[in-house]
């Protein structure tokens, strides 16, 4: 079975622009959750989704957003960047019901 | 307010011998926990989980002990390799309605010399 992936693994932006990360989760897979690591902060949730809903939040500003398609590939956008918002961005999947939660690759953004 | 800490920011272990890593946590409604490795630039891997109601699970080297009175739980490697160098993350899940959310430590790096 195909792992979690992440497309484009590496993205450079200038502040003020926005982008969109994408994440395919392991087939059968329904719940999607985002996560920012940073050397300051380590890894911090964003959100997750299930059946194209958001169903829980982190503390992030509303620049953060994201969606799920009904195929459970998830997309996350980041609106007006700043240069904090250089981080490395995870995806991960899991079963509905199962607490494990297993990674793609990642995204790493660098805004200038 | 840091609800999952790893306060070892570092362990350095001989190969062959037992690496211990320890985590500690606050909110008593965290009812799974656990643990993922990671190299830099790449996601982390899941080693290993243990629910609440256990305070034992084993698979192969790995091991995780929880201490549910402690709020502590601890990830044996036993015997390290060289290979199992990488940062360690303990990670814990709250039931109910933290839907998908894993609150992580801040990390333990492991070292394993040969």
């Amino acid at each position: 079975k195909a792992g979690v992936t992440q497309t484009p693994r590496y993205l450079i932006k200038t502040r003020g622009q926005q982008v969109t990360l994408s994440c395919s989760p392991i087939s059968g897979h329904r719940s999607v959750s985002w996560y920012q690591q940073t050397p300051g902060q380590g890894l911090q949730f964003l959100f997750e989704y299930f059946s194209e809903t958001q169903r829980n939040k982190g503390n992030f500003p509303g620049r953060f957003s994201g969606r799920q398609f009904s195929n459970s590939r998830s997309e996350m956008n980041v609106s007006t960047l700043e240069l904090g918002d250089s981080a490395l961005y995870l995806c991960a999947s899991s079963l509905d019901g199962q607490e494990t939660q297993y990674f793609g690759p990642g995204t790493r953004l660098l805004v200038l | 307010d840091q609800q999952v800490k790893q306060n070892s920011p570092s362990l350095s272990v001989q190969e062959g011998r037992i690496s211990i890593l320890n985590c500690d946590y606050t909110n008593s409604m965290f009812d799974y926990f656990l643990w993922y490795k990671k190299y830099p630039a790449e996601g982390p891997t899941f080693l290993i989980s243990i629910s609440s109601i256990k305070d034992k699970n084993e698979d192969g080297r790995f091991t995780v002990f929880l201490n549910k009175s402690a709020k502590h739980l601890s990830l044996h490697i036993v015997p390290s390799q060289p290979g199992d160098s990488a940062v360690y993350f303990c990670a814990a899940e709250a039931g109910g309605t933290s839907y998908g959310k894993l609150t992580f430590g801040q990390g333990t790096i492991l070292t394993v010399h040969p």
